[in-house]
């Protein structure tokens, strides 16, 4: 099975910051990545695909990287509504997996 | 849109199916999965069913107890639980699988418990 890995777990910063999150998978899953974003009490939200396309409707300042075992989930420019926790997961192999989450607040 | 029902309060060792009714697409032409999310944790994957039905999938967690199946007369999917345990208790959400999992369901929360 596929293991997936986020870091860092929480991080805090100031609207208008750019924010990274990178997730790395224990094997090859070439550009098989999804990113979420979930705010408390809600479904997740899709908002990067194929580990670089933007779903539709999604704000641009939200951009993903990275190919193999190694990716990135950046906000250019953080804002209040950007709450949230963001979840990679692969589409590689079954079963499907997700990683523990990154929690992001405003310091 | 995925509506997802069925959830409730079970004791361990029994049984509940959960119902995702799709509107507006046809579950024949998507995967759809089943997460669930144990309260205060993260994204669990749990099983998905292929757009033809003949594939299913279960995280290992919950395979043997498990089954999704489906009703395409009623365009809904099905996630039969069986010998519930308390490490089952979660936000049970299903999904369409379209590049990315999109849209959600807004969950239906399953609680086993004595």
């Amino acid at each position: 099975d596929i293991q997936m890995t986020q870091s860092p777990s929480s991080l805090s910063a100031s609207v208008g910051d750019r924010v990274t999150i990178t997730c790395q998978a224990s094997q090859d899953i070439i550009n098989y990545l999804n990113w979420y974003q979930q705010k408390p009490g809600k479904a997740p939200k899709l908002l990067i695909y194929d580990a670089s396309n933007l779903e539709t409707g999604v704000p641009s300042r939200f951009s993903g990287s990275g190919s193999g075992t190694d990716f990135s989930f950046t906000i250019s420019s953080l804002q209040p509504e950007d709450i949230a926790t963001y979840y990679c997961q692969q589409y590689d192999h079954f079963p499907r997996s997700f990683g523990p989450g990154t929690k992001v607040d405003i310091k | 849109q995925l509506v997802e029902s069925g959830g409730g309060v079970v004791q361990p060792g029994r049984s509940l199916r959960l119902s995702c009714a799709a509107s507006g697409f046809s579950i024949s032409d998507y995967a759809l999965h089943w997460v669930r999310q144990a309260p205060g944790k993260g994204l669990e994957w749990v099983a998905v069913i292929s757009f033809d039905g003949d594939i299913q999938y279960y995280a290992d967690s919950v395979k043997g107890r498990f089954t999704i199946s489906r009703d395409t007369s009623k365009n809904t999917v099905y996630l039969q639980m069986n010998t519930l345990k308390r490490e089952d208790t979660a936000l049970y959400f299903c999904a369409r699988e379209q590049r990315g999992y999109k849209p959600w369901g807004q969950g239906t929360l399953v609680t086993v418990s004595s």
